[in-house]
């Protein structure tokens, strides 16, 4: 089945700067890989998503990037504000279906982001 | 429109209680899958409904741990026995269909065994 690692567990950056999350994947039939944002006390929510076909993909403040030979993929903050503290998840879906949640999500453990003042 | 929601929000019991955590998709959502995260870790998938049917139920810790989904909304998730190691939160997602479709997440149940 896919293994996804994550790093940092922690980021503290200060505000305005930006901050760099990454993700590697095991398995080289993975082709989904969406970034989720958790606030305390809610459920994650998706904040951008990449498939494996684009290298790229930007959204205003936010971009991810997907290196398949590498199997590796990265979230960008740029210009980061108070509001992007939050738990951020990285995950990856494989089209093996061979079981073990292949039609679910297989997520890294997070990385607690914060945005210092 | 409203999003995926869950019920309890927290849920404590004591060990070897039964719970059931409830699950409401978003209308027209075919697609429902329940997750499980613990105390400072990452999501871990249970199980995954594609309508009524379960094709996917290799997360499921164990037997103690049951789903199902009626009428292709609402699903129900069963904890038998609980035990302390089943406290974690609980959280439920649904996508249009299957493939690469946006999963969108509901609150979560927090859930304490004493």
């Amino acid at each position: 089945g896919e293994n996804v690692e994550q790093h940092p567990s922690t980021l503290s950056v200060q505000e305005g700067d930006s901050a760099v999350i990454k993700c590697t994947y095991s398995d080289s039939a993975s082709n989904y890989f969406p970034w989720y944002k958790q606030e305390l006390g809610k459920g994650p929510q998706l904040i951008i998503d990449i498939r494996s076909n684009v290298g790229e993909k930007k959204d205003q403040r936010i971009a991810v990037t997907l290196n398949k030979t590498a199997k590796h993929f990265s979230l960008h903050i740029t210009e980061t504000q108070p509001e992007d503290s939050a738990v951020y998840f990285c995950a990856a879906r494989s089209q093996t279906y061979s079981g073990g949640g292949a039609d679910g999500l297989t997520f890294g453990k997070g990385t607690h982001l914060i945005i210092q003042p | 429109g409203a999003g995926v929601s869950q019920s309890p929000s927290n849920k404590v019991t004591e060990k070897g209680k039964d719970v059931e955590l409830r699950c409401d998709p978003i209308s027209g959502h075919t697609a429902l899958y329940w997750y499980r995260q613990s105390l400072g870790q990452g999501l871990e998938f249970l199980i995954y409904f594609q309508g009524n049917s379960a094709p996917d139920k290799s997360g499921l810790p164990s037997d103690r741990f049951s789903a199902e989904r009626t009428g292709g909304s609402v699903s129900t998730l069963t904890i038998q026995r609980t035990q302390q190691e089943d406290s974690a939160v609980y959280l439920c997602a649904s996508s249009l269909g299957r493939g690469t479709d946006t999963q969108y997440f509901g609150p979560g149940t927090r859930l304490t065994v004493l």
